[in-house]
């Protein structure tokens, strides 16, 4: 199957500072990013989609100016986590798909906890 | 819009004995359903997938699901299950034309007792 690296795997960070979370399709090139975030116990979340080279489109409810999402490259995205508070702490992961009714794939995940 | 309820939060089995794990999904319009497990802090792992065809889909590790169109169903089966089967089970469904976007459920936590 396809290989997806996420990074880092687990983050710890102060309160106020920004932290960034890659993505990247090793072995095949994503037009589509999907983005997921998970509360212990819960269900995943669909945060926001983006295609590469443009802006993302973000779920009812998530702030688009906290959680910056960068699609530069077929190959890698990125979310960026700013200004973190505690309530931010979360598993993130992402999902890359090669066309539009291609195979899902998953990274590893991030577990992002904020002090 | 669509919505998918897995009926049971938690379900503790013994090893060797089947297992049952329950999804109901509620669509206006046709979709694709799928089932991922998830072991503790990673990614998902797709199990199966019905997209159309027989309404009985085979995955891998065993376990098996049934397609039923009349009770939006798409309950996920194995008929002997193993201690490394333990993990978070997730059903989710995709609109058909809306490419990956994917609505999850709440999640069944599988334990496997010796």
């Amino acid at each position: 199957g396809a290989v997806v690296s996420q990074h880092p795997s687990r983050v710890i960070c102060k309160s106020g500072t920004s932290v960034k979370i890659e993505c990247r399709s090793l072995d095949f090139q994503a037009t589509t990013m999907f983005w997921y975030r998970q509360f212990p116990k819960k269900s995943l979340m669909l945060m926001a989609t983006s295609n590469e080279g443009s802006k993302a489109t973000y779920e009812q409810g998530v702030e688009k100016d906290k959680f910056l999402i960068n699609h530069a490259s077929l190959t890698l995205s990125t979310l960026t986590v700013t200004s973190a508070h505690p309530e931010d702490s979360s598993f993130y992961i992402c999902s890359p798909q090669k066309d539009s009714n291609e195979k899902l794939f998953f990274g590893s995940g991030t577990q992002l906890s904020v002090l | 819009a669509q919505s998918v309820t897995q009926l049971d939060s938690q379900v503790p089995v013994f090893e060797e004995a089947p297992v049952e794990l329950r999804c109901n999904y509620s669509s206006s319009v046709s979709v694709y359903l799928f089932w991922y497990v998830q072991y503790p802090n990673q990614g998902l792992q797709l199990l199966l997938k019905y997209l159309s065809g027989s309404t009985l889909v085979k995955g891998i590790n065993g376990f098996e699901a049934e397609f039923n169109k009349s009770q939006t169903s798409f309950h996920l089966r194995k008929p002997s299950v193993h201690i490394s089967d333990t993990a978070e089970y997730f059903c989710a469904v995709r609109h058909y034309n809306q490419g990956g976007k994917l609505i999850f459920g709440q999640g069944t936590e599988l334990s496997v007792k010796p």
